[in-house]
């Protein structure tokens, strides 16, 4: 059972325009959602995180959306970036923080010039 | 300032043989430590997570196994390889509850 699930496996988007990535998920204990950036070869890294009280959440060119009615979370990206060419993934927790956390599927996510 | 090893970067096993893959981290105490695994055009399995020396919880039924001898120290092993290994394996460790902070991980074929 996919506990996370993000549906695009891959998005293409002009440098400079803003790039929208979804991820959906069915447990309702999730409380706390992250978004990771990942290079190949290289392990992920930490973009931004939102609390489950909160339904936005900013952090320069990136902000994340959650809607919890819907079990649904958005990462946008404005203005998008050719180094911003990578796999997304975004990952919940139901356990106090990012202790123990559920992968989505990734989406590829490619900027073009 | 916390940091991550694994090694090797990459390893080419025959079927059959043995695994052992570490994981270190330095500049934090007690952490919580990860092994998940990402197969080809998949997402982040989670493997087996550690709150602390001796203590392992597995997530997936599996082939492999994992141990903490020391409080920075996670190891990965296999008695015996099989194909279906084959995958990028990382390690994470988390010090809080804010997120987890990823190794740069390992590239394992099995042939």
């Amino acid at each position: 059972d996919q506990q996370v699930k993000q549906n695009s496996p891959s998005l293409s988007v002009q440098e400079g325009r803003i790039s929208i990535l979804n991820c959906d998920y069915t447990n309702s204990m999730f409380d706390y959602f992250l978004w990771y950036k990942k290079y190949p070869a290289e392990g992920p890294t930490f973009l931004i995180s939102i609390s489950s009280i909160k339904d936005k959440n900013e952090d320069g060119r990136f902000t994340v959306f959650l809607n919890k009615s819907a079990k649904h979370l958005s990462l946008h990206i404005v203005p998008s970036q050719p180094g911003d060419s990578a796999v997304y993934f975004c990952a919940a927790s139901a356990s106090a923080g990012a202790q123990k956390l559920v992968f989505g599927q990734g989406t590829r996510l490619t900027i073009n010039p | 300032s916390q940091t991550i090893h694994q090694w090797p970067a990459t390893l080419v096993q025959p079927v059959g043989s043995p695994l052992s893959l570490e994981c270190t981290v330095e500049g934090t105490s007690n952490p919580n430590l990860y092994w998940y695994r990402q197969a080809a055009g998949r997402g982040l399995q989670l493997l087996f997570y550690s709150v602390g020396i001796g203590q392992i919880s597995s997530e997936v039924p599996q082939n492999l196994s994992a141990s903490r001898p020391q409080d920075r120290q996670f190891i990965l092993s296999s008695k015996k390889l099989l194909l279906s290994d084959s995958g990028f394996y990382l390690c994470a460790w988390a010090g809080g509850t804010d997120t987890q902070y990823f190794g740069p991980g390992t590239r394992l074929t099995v042939l």
